[in-house]
Parts: C-alpha cells; sequence; structure tokens
C-alpha cells in the first residue's frame, strides 16, 4: 500500500500567513495526488488534482506543486475561512490512501 | 447540480449487518467509478471500496480491513450505490461517505462527496 504522510499534522496560523503543507508519498506516484479541505461536520471539498490543477471555483490562493513521492498545498494568504483541517490523497494505485491530515487553526 | 445522499447508518450491534444506500441525482452515475469512504470518530479519511463504472463492467475494489466483509454493488436504473456491510466490528464505527470518482479513460479524483452517514457498532 502507498502510504502518505503529511507534515505537520498541525499548524496555528494567522490571517494573511503565507501556508505551506508538505505531503511524502511512499511510492512513486506520477501526479496523482489531489488535496481536499474538510470543516467540522461536512463533507471534504476537493481543492486541488493531478497535483496542481485547481478545481472549478476554488479561489486561486490555493496552489500545489510536485511529483513523484514530494507534493505541497501553499496557501499564498490565508482567510479566516480556510481554518480547518487538509488531506492528500493517492488515486495512483489500489488501494486508494489519504495522508492524516494538517489541522490548520487560528493563531 | 451533483448531489449524492447517504441513507442506512444507525446504531448495530457487534457481528451484526447494515446496508447503506447512496442516492445520485444531477449525473449519470453509471458513468463513473463511485466509492465508500469513511472517517472514524476523531480519525482520518479512510478509503473502504469502489464500484467501477459501465465502462469496466462495475468491477469492484476494497481496503483489506473491509474486504470479505462488505460488498458494493449498484441499481443502475434508480442511480443508486449501496454497501452492505456484515460482520461488523467497532472499529467500522464511522461516518460513511459516498463520493463520486472519475469517468472512464480519465484519471481524476473523488470530485463531489454526500454529506456522510453515521454508523456505530455498538452492544
Amino acid at each position: 500500500d502507498i502510504q502518505l504522510t503529511q507534515s505537520p499534522s498541525f499548524l496555528s496560523a494567522s490571517v494573511g500567513d503565507r501556508v505551506t503543507i508538505t505531503c511524502r508519498a511512499s511510492q512513486d506516484i506520477s501526479s496523482y495526488l489531489a488535496w481536499y479541505q474538510e470543516k467540522a461536520g461536512k463533507a471534504p471539498n476537493l481543492l486541488i488534482y493531478l497535483a496542481s490543477t485547481l478545481q472549478t471555483g476554488v479561489p486561486s490562493r490555493f496552489s500545489g506543486s510536485g511529483s513523484g513521492t514530494e507534493f505541497t498545498l501553499t496557501i499564498s494568504s490565508l482567510q479566516a475561512e480556510d481554518f480547518a483541517t487538509y488531506y492528500c490523497h493517492q488515486h495512483n494505485s489500489y488501494p486508494l490512501t489519504f495522508g492524516g491530515g494538517t489541522k490548520v487553526e487560528i493563531k | 447540480e451533483v448531489q449524492l445522499v447517504e441513507s442506512g447508518g444507525g446504531l448495530v450491534q457487534p457481528g451484526g449487518s447494515l446496508r447503506l444506500s447512496c442516492a445520485a441525482s444531477g449525473f449519470t452515475s453509471s458513468d463513473h467509478t463511485m466509492d465508500w469512504v469513511r472517517q472514524g470518530p476523531g480519525k482520518g479519511l479512510e478509503w473502504v471500496g469502489r464500484s467501477g463504472n459501465k465502462g469496466d463492467g462495475y468491477n469492484t475494489e476494497y481496503a483489506a480491513s473491509v474486504r470479505g466483509r462488505f460488498t458494493i454493488s449498484r441499481d443502475v436504473s434508480k442511480n443508486s450505490l449501496y454497501l452492505q456491510m456484515n460482520s461488523l466490528k467497532s472499529e467500522d464505527t464511522a461516518v460513511y461517505y459516498c463520493a463520486r470518482g472519475p469517468v472512464r479513460g480519465t484519471r481524476r479524483p473523488l470530485d463531489h462527496w454526500g454529506q456522510g452517514t453515521l454508523v456505530t457498532v455498538s452492544s
């Protein structure tokens, strides 16, 4: 199985900060990496797919990069509505897997 | 508008069974793979399994933790997806989400999710 390791698992930041979350895959997954945002009590929302493609309707302050085994999600200027938990997800091979999550909280 | 609505969750005793349903609307679900993903209390997301699309004969894949106990099926006429869960264990307690996967020939991730249904396995 492909393991996805996210770091950090928790981060505290202020509105306006630039935030970067890293996801490392245990094997080469090419660019089959997605990022989701999850808010309490709600279903995950797709932000980025194919490592760097912004899903329709997602603000441009979100961006993704990477390929192979190293990926990053960047929020260029954190907004109040961005405080949430973020998950990376590989859909290169079965079983599909998710990272452990990164909780972004208000400093 | 794409909508996925899960139902069928509830309290069940260890060793028991439960069948979840997912009603899809706003798109033709047979064109897409359809997945189940769960989230245990205070935990992260865990992929449960997938039903392929009509192009691959609705082939199924499962996580090792549920293989042999859970079965995914579809009713194309009702645009619905099901998850039959047998021999339930306490560790199966979770919110279960239905999610839409890619159409045949594309390599997209799960792009729409339902609101989830809670399954609690406890005596």
